[in-house]
């Protein structure tokens, strides 16, 4: 089966530039999550998806993070500008949507980006 | 609000030690709760999971038992390898739309 699939897994851009991660979720899930990890704060939610909705985008850090779900298939993550500190592994993930909550969240292998 | 709380790594141990990385909730109704593993570079996989109080999840010789008396799920595994080296998250599931509490994180380094 295929898992959750993000492009690029690796991306080197320069301050100010616009970043933009992808994401496909497993076929049938309904729910998208958006995480990023760094060593100082670990592992944050920064936005989730169900059934292509944003239902909370709380833990977007500011209006420079955007975050899109055109299509049960596809999700983006966007910053523009970038700066040096959203250098960090942005990790996407999915699960099978609404309902009980003993349904695990299966994740990608991550996009490491770095800004310079 | 739902916490999880872990203990702090890392974790040094030789191979064929014993393991237990705590791990303690605070949550309202009845949660499920859960292990991953992040191996370097990847992304996070499940490892275990307990849905009710009582309940023992276990894969690849790790076990974890849900105690809603101390609201903790303990990870354990009796003779760990080399190849278990990386991070463990501890995290509770507890709303209709499946969004996870994650702890922080306990790095385990195993040495031949």
């Amino acid at each position: 089966d295929a898992g959750v699939i993000q492009s690029p897994r690796h991306e080197v851009t320069e301050m100010g530039q616009e970043v933009t991660l992808r994401c496909k979720p497993i076929s049938g899930h309904n729910s998208l999550f958006w995480y990023r990890q760094t060593m100082m704060r670990g592992l944050e939610l920064l936005i989730y998806f169900n059934n292509n909705v944003p239902i909370d985008d709380s833990g977007m850090p500011e209006d420079r993070f955007s975050a899109k779900m055109p299509n049960a298939s596809f999700s983006t993550l966007k910053i523009q500008p970038s700066e040096p500190r959203d250098s960090a592994v942005y990790f996407c993930a999915s699960s099978p949507g609404q309902g009980p909550s003993n349904q695990p969240q299966h994740f990608g292998d991550g996009t490491r980006l770095s800004i310079l | 609000g739902d916490s999880v709380t872990q203990m702090e790594g890392p974790v040094t141990l030789s191979e064929e030690a014993f393991l237990t990385i705590n791990c303690t909730y605070t949550a309202t109704g009845y949660p499920s709760l859960f292990w991953y593993v992040q191996y370097p570079g990847e992304g996070l996989q499940l490892l275990l999971k307990a849905t009710k109080a009582d309940d023992k999840g276990s894969n690849k010789g790790f076990e974890a038992t849900y105690r809603k008396e101390t609201t903790s799920f303990h990870l354990e595994k009796g003779s760990v390898q080399v190849s278990d080296s990386a991070v463990y998250f501890c995290a509770l599931g507890n709303t209709g739309f499946q969004k996870l509490v994650f702890g922080t994180g306990t790095r385990l380094l195993v040495s031949p």
